[in-house]
């Protein structure tokens, strides 16, 4: 069974701390995946990764980083949290290639206060 | 323009009802096509993949036109536990680069 795990469900954090959000894949998968979900807004890419130490910026990277030292981790980093980060996180992973799906993790709540 | 869009919704309609989602592209290049589904609270999961001559499976029927660059999910005889958030994503293999639309919340009342 395919699998992609976030480190966090729930996260808590205040304004102006680094966060890291962790995501690990099971399926040896080339592509890595992070999106923020809000209301009305659908799933929105911030980063996305195709292959160890490669990263492109997505739509919205503002305020974010990432990291992909190993195939199956791909790390988002909030550099100075803020309350408008307050979100729902998504990373997902897929094989190279066009006709290939992408597979989800569990998503983390993150809020900044 | 979004890469991807969507009528939002929601949609609301009787048990047993047939109905429609439609999502267009606008990258010409982009080479697969795929619909979710996102139940509250949880994560997108894949509902079929769609396939440039229609495909179908059970009461769900998805079909892609590539000159208009235009997609659709059709459910029939919907039932209670359709309700979800339908999105609609695009694969620009070019860019390795997975797009979602932002989705079409469809809630089936009895």
């Amino acid at each position: 069974d395919v699998k992609v795990t976030q480190s966090s469900r729930y996260l808590v954090k205040r304004t102006g701390e680094k966060v890291f959000l962790e995501c690990v894949q099971d399926m040896d998968h080339e592509n890595m995946f992070w999106y923020r979900q809000d209301p009305g807004l659908g799933l929105r890419l911030i980063y996305f990764s195709y292959d160890v130490k490669m990263k492109e910026k997505g739509d919205i990277p503002e305020g974010y980083s990432v990291s992909r030292e190993k195939k199956e981790r791909f790390s988002l980093i909030l550099e100075s949290a803020s309350t408008n980060q307050t979100s729902m996180y998504l990373c997902a992973s897929s094989l190279r290639g066009g006709y290939t799906e992408a597979f989800f993790g569990q998503g983390t709540r993150l809020t900044v206060v | 323009r979004k890469e991807v869009e969507q009528d939002p919704g929601p949609f609301n309609v009787p048990e047993g009802a047939t109905v429609a989602f439609n999502c267009t592209y606008s990258n010409s290049a982009s080479q697969s096509f795929f619909w979710y589904r996102q139940d509250c609270r949880k994560e997108p999961k894949l509902l079929m993949s769609v396939y440039s001559s229609g495909n179908e499976d059970g009461r769900f029927t998805a079909q892609l036109n590539r000159a208009s660059q235009y997609i659709s999910l059709l459910i029939r005889d919907s039932k209670l536990s359709d309700s979800a958030t339908y999105l609609c994503v695009v694969n620009l293999s070019s860019a390795s680069k997975i797009i979602f639309g932002s989705g079409t919340r469809l809630s089936i009342r009895p």
